[in-house]
């Protein structure tokens, strides 16, 4: 199967962390993506994963990744509002295709 | 800085007319994709091609039709527009294979038929 499911809402205070959940079905999958889309613009590439990893940070952003369970996690360190977007799960199907989840609507308040 | 493009950003139109929307990217990309985009749902890919002369449906069943005549324009066609066409759709491009950089998104173009 090709399902990426996602939770559609998340509310934050700004300055407290952010944690995005997702759950993927293919085992074989080589990649992992977190894209973001801020209003009235495409997806942006946020980070990746290799599925041979565990854990990868990049300044604010957290990605861990649990291949047992299928389950990806992508935490925002001190949340701004500036952070306010959705943001997608993705998993790479095979060489040339990603499969995309529904989005998580994060919105930080003050 | 995007270095795919999608025009027009907004679309309005009445519905029986014929609307291409245009995606162009400048990186050599040999694949290239168009999902259509709902609020609150998957993004559902509808076309995608391999290179030049190659097109394919994807996964969701669309009454549009793309066409890849050059690298670097995968442009897609509704002969008819209808109101059940009104989406967000976004076209993207890709390395040979999958890679840490993943797709490539333009901004969109927003299509509204009424």
């Amino acid at each position: 199967g090709e399902d990426v499911e996602q939770s559609l809402f998340l509310s934050v205070r700004e300055g407290d962390s952010s944690v995005i959940n997702c759950t993927y079905t293919d085992s074989s999958s080589t990649y992992l993506y977190w894209y973001k889309q801020e209003p009235g613009a495409g997806l942006q590439l946020l980070t990746y994963i290799f599925s041979n990893m565990d854990m990868k940070q990049d300044q604010r952003l957290t990605v861990l990744l649990n291949k047992k369970d299928k389950h990806l996690s992508l935490r925002i360190a001190d949340t701004q509002t500036g952070d306010s977007a959705i943001y997608f799960c993705a998993e790479s199907i095979d060489d040339y295709k990603l499969s995309f989840g529904a989005g998580t609507t994060v919105t930080v308040r003050a | 800085e995007a270095d795919i493009y999608q025009t027009p950003r907004y679309l309005v139109i009445g519905t029986g007319k014929k609307i291409t929307l245009e995606c162009s990217q400048t990186m050599g990309h040999d694949k290239m994709y168009w999902y259509q985009q709902d609020p609150g749902m998957e993004l559902h890919l509808i076309h995608y091609s391999y290179g030049v002369n190659s097109t394919e449906k994807g996964d969701l069943s669309s009454e549009s039709t793309v066409s890849r005549i050059r690298t670097e324009h995968f442009p897609l066609t509704l002969e008819s527009a209808r109101p059940s066409h009104t989406s967000q759709y976004l076209c993207a491009s890709s390395d040979y294979r999958a890679t840490s950089n993943g797709y490539t998104f333009g901004s969109g173009t927003r299509l509204t038929v009424v």
